[in-house]
């Protein structure tokens, strides 16, 4: 079955540093989601990416999806205390129709 | 967005018995899914819930273990029976606005079984 991975498992970093979290896809998808979990809540849509080569940005947060369709970045410019917690892709497609929740990225970020 | 509420948000029980949770919508939506996440873990689909249909499970769920309802399209509750120490999760249920793909998570259900 299809398989969304991501890297890193866990990311540490000083406030002000960026973060990068990538998502790789067994599959082509026909669209890739973000989700934002903070410690003890629930995932939190971030942001949809449908076109090859799509880029959306969300203030300090640049979301990119791959010429293939099959991977996708999360940048995080200037980190704040804010942004700690779990970040997931989230791929549909590969012929299905479900979410297919990638392994995920935890964000610590120290003063 | 939706606001979405599950009952209970947690709760500890024997093995070999049976809890249902449930999950309130705040307006009607056509797709409602139910997850299970181990702490520290991504989340994994246990079924679709659809009005008027039967659920639709995936590989490694099966109905007499995790019967659901979807009665209307606002509710829907999913039953974790016979449990086992291994049942020990979240579970979280969401919903998929009509069209567009983004799911809406109520705030799940923390279950531990002894």
């Amino acid at each position: 079955g299809q398989q969304v991975m991501q890297i890193p498992q866990y990311q540490h970093v000083q406030e002000g540093e960026d973060f990068t979290t990538y998502c790789n896809s067994s599959t082509t998808l026909s669209n890739i989601q973000w989700y934002k979990q903070r410690p003890g809540g629930h995932p939190v849509f971030l942001i949809q990416l449908v076109k090859s080569g799509e880029v959306k940005k969300q203030k300090r947060l640049t979301f990119q999806f791959g010429e293939a369709k099959k991977n996708s970045s999360l940048h995080i410019t200037a980190t704040q205390t804010t942004d700690v917690g779990t970040y997931f892709c989230a791929g549909f497609g590969g012929g299905g129709n479900k979410l297919t929740f990638g392994t995920g990225t935890q964000l610590k970020v120290e003063l | 967005s939706a606001v979405i509420s599950q009952k209970p948000s947690r709760d500890i029980c024997q093995r070999g018995t049976s809890l249902t949770i449930q999950c309130q919508v705040d307006s009607q939506v056509t797709m409602m899914f139910w997850y299970r996440q181990q702490p520290g873990q991504s989340l994994t689909l246990i079924a679709t819930a659809n009005q008027g249909s039967e659920a639709t499970y995936e590989s490694g769920f099966v109905i007499d273990k995790f019967p659901i309802s979807r009665p209307n399209l606002t509710f829907s509750t999913l039953t974790v029976s016979n449990m086992s120490p291994e049942d020990s999760s979240i579970y979280l249920c969401s919903v998929e606005r009509a069209g567009n793909y983004e799911q809406y998570f109520g705030p799940g259900t923390r279950l531990t079984v002894t």
